[in-house]
């Protein structure tokens, strides 16, 4: 029972690379979401997607594109790192229109921009 | 807009020792109300939820929270600590069939032996 999958674990990266993160899930859930995860600042959300074909912007979306390439999948790009997006990111997911909003998390990824 | 307030940020509590974990809220209507743990490296697992009915919830672990309307809070409590409950906790509110849950910046309990 594999849930909720992301990778990669850990990764470094210079300013101005860029890089995908993947995430995938089993559970054939409909809603798959994006966050990143900051000292005292709880999770934020980034980008999420409520169903295979839409995408919708979170609370912090700039810099960060998605694609939600099928049910199972929801990548999450950095087009051109900053030092500002040294965080862990987290990808969920839960059934759409189900109750209630009960969301299941994956590992995160540890993201350094150096 | 909803908001989730955890005023403390770390919390210190001696093994076998009672745990409150606190945490408020605003929501405009009913909300549906988590606590979800994260221990160290890893992701955020669902400790208990409130969505209507009886105020007090129990969870995985030992663990219960109330609900409390009058107060916009839902503490979170467990009896007796071990050790292995050192973690960060999250409480997140969230509508019924929104997508969208809102977190609290976290508490982070240490466990003294």
């Amino acid at each position: 029972n594999a849930g909720v999958t992301q990778t990669p674990k850990f990764q470094v990266l210079k300013t101005g690379q860029s890089m995908t993160l993947q995430c995938a899930q089993d559970m054939n859930h409909n809603s798959m979401y994006w966050y990143r995860q900051d000292p005292g600042m709880g999770l934020r959300l980034i980008y999420y997607s409520a169903s295979e074909g839409t995408t919708d912007k979170g609370e912090v979306p700039n810099g960060y594109n998605v694609s939600r390439l099928n049910k199972r999948e929801f990548s999450l790009r950095l087009e051109s790192a900053a030092p500002s997006q040294t965080s862990v990111y987290f990808c969920a997911s839960k059934l759409a229109g189900v109750a209630k909003n009960i969301q299941y998390f994956g590992a995160g990824t540890r993201l350094s921009v150096l | 807009a909803q908001s989730v307030t955890q005023p403390d940020i770390h919390i210190t509590v001696s093994e076998g020792a009672s745990l409150e974990l606190r945490c408020n809220y605003s929501y405009g209507a009913t909300p549906y109300l988590f606590w979800y743990v994260q221990s160290p490296g890893q992701g955020l697992q669902l400790l208990l939820k409130y969505f209507s009915g009886d105020t007090l919830v129990q969870g995985i672990k030992g663990f219960e929270a109330e609900f409390k309307r009058s107060q916009s809070s839902f503490n979170l409590r467990k009896p007796s600590v071990h050790w292995s409950d050192a973690a960060e906790y999250f409480c997140a509110v969230a509508p019924e069939y929104g997508n969208k849950l809102v977190f609290g910046a976290g508490t982070i309990l240490r466990v003294k032996s």
